[in-house]
């Protein structure tokens, strides 16, 4: 059965550093995957996706994500967080096994300090 | 044009209840998804409609059920509440059902069962 895991359960960082989350899936078969953001009383806002093409993916906010098949990852990163990017992020990936479901991570949480 | 909605945004039953929660699309998106957001099995899937039709189900009991009106709103309903049934509900819409489809989610019903 497919199934992502994201590495780290919280990352704490300072404000204009640079971050990565990171994000592993397990499947045999062509996937689609998927960022999600969710910040507190609220639902999920995509960040980006990656469907097809060029692995390297720009998305909102000045995030982007890198696919990487043979590592079956798709870690996310920005060069600068601000304040404002604190919040739980997660990764999710669907494939035709599960129809159009998306599988989910368990989320990352990511808290900016100045 | 309006996002998706939920409501009631919050609710609180106790043990044996039912309850029911209602979803609203994005106007000309229609399929509509169901997920179960808790601390500790973090998003799952519940069900997904298209044109009145269940397409796909999650791995829960029969207590969750769910159905998709002819303007693709959405309502599902849990019987029988229990204490693990406590959750963010969250609904997606899409303008159909294919992988590649992004889905909206709305800001989700918060159930709490006393």
């Amino acid at each position: 059965a497919q199934s992502v895991t994201q590495l780290d359960s919280q990352v704490p960082v300072f404000e204009e550093a640079p971050v990565e989350l990171r994000c592993n899936y397990s499947s045999s078969v062509s996937v689609y995957l998927f960022w999600y953001v969710q910040y507190p009383n609220q639902g999920l806002q995509l960040l980006l996706k990656y469907l097809s093409g060029s692995t390297l993916v720009k998305g909102i906010n000045g995030f982007e994500a890198e696919f990487n098949k043979s590592q079956t990852s798709f870690h996310l990163r920005k060069p600068s967080v601000h304040i404002s990017d604190t919040a739980e992020y997660f990764c999710a990936v669907s494939e035709g096994q599960a129809g159009t479901a998306l599988i989910f991570g368990k989320g990352t949480t990511l808290s900016v300090s100045s | 044009k309006a996002g998706v909605t939920q409501t009631p945004r919050y609710l609180i039953k106790t043990r044996g209840q039912q309850v029911t929660l209602s979803c609203s699309p994005i106007s000309g998106h229609r399929s509509v998804s169901w997920y179960q957001q808790t601390p500790g099995q973090g998003l799952q899937f519940l069900f997904e409609y298209f044109s009145e039709t269940q397409r796909n189900k999650g791995n829960f009991p029969g207590r969750f059920s769910g159905r998709q009106f002819s303007n693709s709103r959405s309502e599902m309903n849990v019987s029988t509440l229990e204490l693990g049934d406590s959750a963010l509900y969250l609904c997606a819409s899409s303008f159909k059902p294919a992988l590649n489809n992004e889905q909206f989610f709305g800001p989700g019903t918060r159930l709490t069962v006393l």
